[in-house]
């Protein structure tokens, strides 16, 4: 099975300080990892994804992320934050022979203080 | 297009009413989803359809009834709903393992649902 844990339901960060959202992931074959980002009353969207190959990924708005299998983890950071940054965040776990299960953590509400 | 279109963007209905949300998308992609969503909770996966087949169904009340007409369009018909089934219905896509490699699902902006 599958599964993956956002630590912190909640973060604030002042503007234009690093931001560091935590998931860690459990998954019994490699896994397929995503972030996703949801302003109030929208849609997901996609920040960034891991599948194969190189373990740090960069995505849009200029978010990161860093998978360590040794440490099952998948941990999303920006150097410095907007105020736009903030939104509501979703760590996600799949795996290619199952894309039809994709399985998202509790999330992590980010805000961001002047 | 890496779009995924969902029409209501609000609805309101009677718990006697019966309502239909639609999904459309024209990336090729040959797996579709629903998911619902509750305030302040992650998606959470209602069905899935893979080439136009019911593939997976978490175990929702029959008063949700999906229905894929085409590789494009994904239905969610509601029947006698009740309160706590008010909540943001989320429509997503994907490309199917079998016909490329699956990377991500799209999402569309959902339906923001209230049963009253």
């Amino acid at each position: 099975a599958q599964s993956v844990t956002q630590l912190g339901s909640h973060v604030s960060v002042s503007e234009g300080a690093l931001v560091l959202l935590r998931c860690n992931y459990s998954s019994s074959v490699p896994p397929y990892l995503f972030w996703y980002v949801q302003y109030p009353n929208q849609g997901l969207q996609l920040l960034l994804k891991y599948t194969t190959g190189a373990t740090l990924v960069k995505g849009i708005n200029g978010f990161e992320a860093e998978f360590k299998k040794s440490e099952t983890s998948f941990h999303l950071t920006k150097p410095s934050a907007h105020m736009s940054d903030a939104a509501e965040y979703f760590c996600a776990v799949s795996r290619y022979s199952s894309a039809s299960k994709i399985i998202f953590g509790s999330g992590t509400r980010l805000s961001i203080r002047p | 297009d890496t779009e995924v279109t969902q029409t209501p963007k609000h609805l309101v209905m009677g718990m006697t009413n019966k309502k239909s949300l639609k999904c459309e998308q024209h990336m090729g992609h040959r797996a579709m989803y629903w998911y619902k969503q509750k305030a302040k909770k992650p998606p959470e996966l209602m069905f899935v359809y893979s080439y136009e087949k019911l593939s997976i169904n978490e175990s929702v009340p029959s008063r949700f009834s999906p229905e894929c007409p085409n590789s494009s369009l994904l239905n969610l018909h509601l029947h006698a709903l009740q309160p706590e089934d008010s909540a943001l219905y989320l429509c997503a896509s994907s490309q199917h393992p079998q016909t490329g490699d699956f990377t991500e699902a799209f999402f569309g902006q959902g339906t923001r649902l209230t049963v009253v």
